[in-house]
């Protein structure tokens, strides 16, 4: 399997709280997506990210991506109980390869 | 808008049985994808269409066939079901793939139980 690496697995925070999740990588890549998926749904789009980019902003998520570290960082600011869900980062390889991350699962206490 | 739609949303098989799932995406979208969603295994590509009358294997394509006859569908079979094939599975489609790769939309997921 050529699945990245995602942390936490599983983060557990209070409403109102940012949360923040990484994905690596080792390959080079074309763009990095990020994903959410409620509990027995299918997946919801978030962002992407292309290579040439280093941040970028939707609403209350930001996105970064360290293209040196292979790395991208998702964050939720002022999280609600209604982002409780998983998170995965998805990677489009310059290698033509597409991989996902196993997730990270978050829990936003009321 | 529909989006992705999968069906069945749920079935249970014995061993041996065989099934159809029905994928079917109103995007006028080339290029669609099965995966498989195990706990742990995150998600796994079984085969993909970059077009109608195109598929092509993925990650773990054995005991599956598919299927792209129309571009707005992409079948998944199993011929003979084994109890490693109990999984949930996902439909996506996307306008762009390979290394540009856009954004995937994905059905609501189809949970089979094989026993």
């Amino acid at each position: 399997s050529q699945q990245g690496e995602e942390d936490p697995q599983a983060l557990s925070i209070q409403e109102g709280e940012n949360a923040t999740m990484n994905c690596s990588y080792k390959t080079s890549i074309n763009n990095l997506q990020w994903y959410r998926q409620n509990s027995g749904r299918g997946l919801v789009h978030l962002i992407l990210i292309r290579s040439n980019e280093r941040e970028k902003h939707s609403g209350r998520l930001r996105v970064t991506l360290d293209t040196s570290k292979k790395s991208s960082s998702l964050l939720i600011t002022a999280s609600r109980a209604a982002d409780t869900a998983s998170y995965f980062c998805f990677r489009a390889g310059n290698n033509r390869k597409l991989i996902w991350g196993l997730g990270t699962s978050l829990a936003v206490n009321p | 808008n529909a989006g992705v739609t999968q069906t069945p949303k749920f079935r249970v098989l014995k061993t041996g049985q065989s099934m159809t799932l029905l994928c079917a995406q109103d995007m006028n979208h080339e290029y669609m994808y099965w995966y498989r969603q195990d706990p742990g295994m995150g998600l796994r590509l079984i085969h993909y269409s970059v077009g109608e009358g195109t598929t092509a294997k993925g990650e773990v394509p054995d005991g599956y066939n598919v299927s792209r006859l129309k571009k707005q569908n992409f079948l998944l079979g199993l011929e003979s079901a084994a109890p490693s094939q109990t999984s949930v599975y996902f439909c996506a489609s996307s306008s762009s793939g390979g290394g540009n790769t856009g954004e995937l939309f994905f059905g609501e997921g189809s949970r089979l139980t094989v026993l």
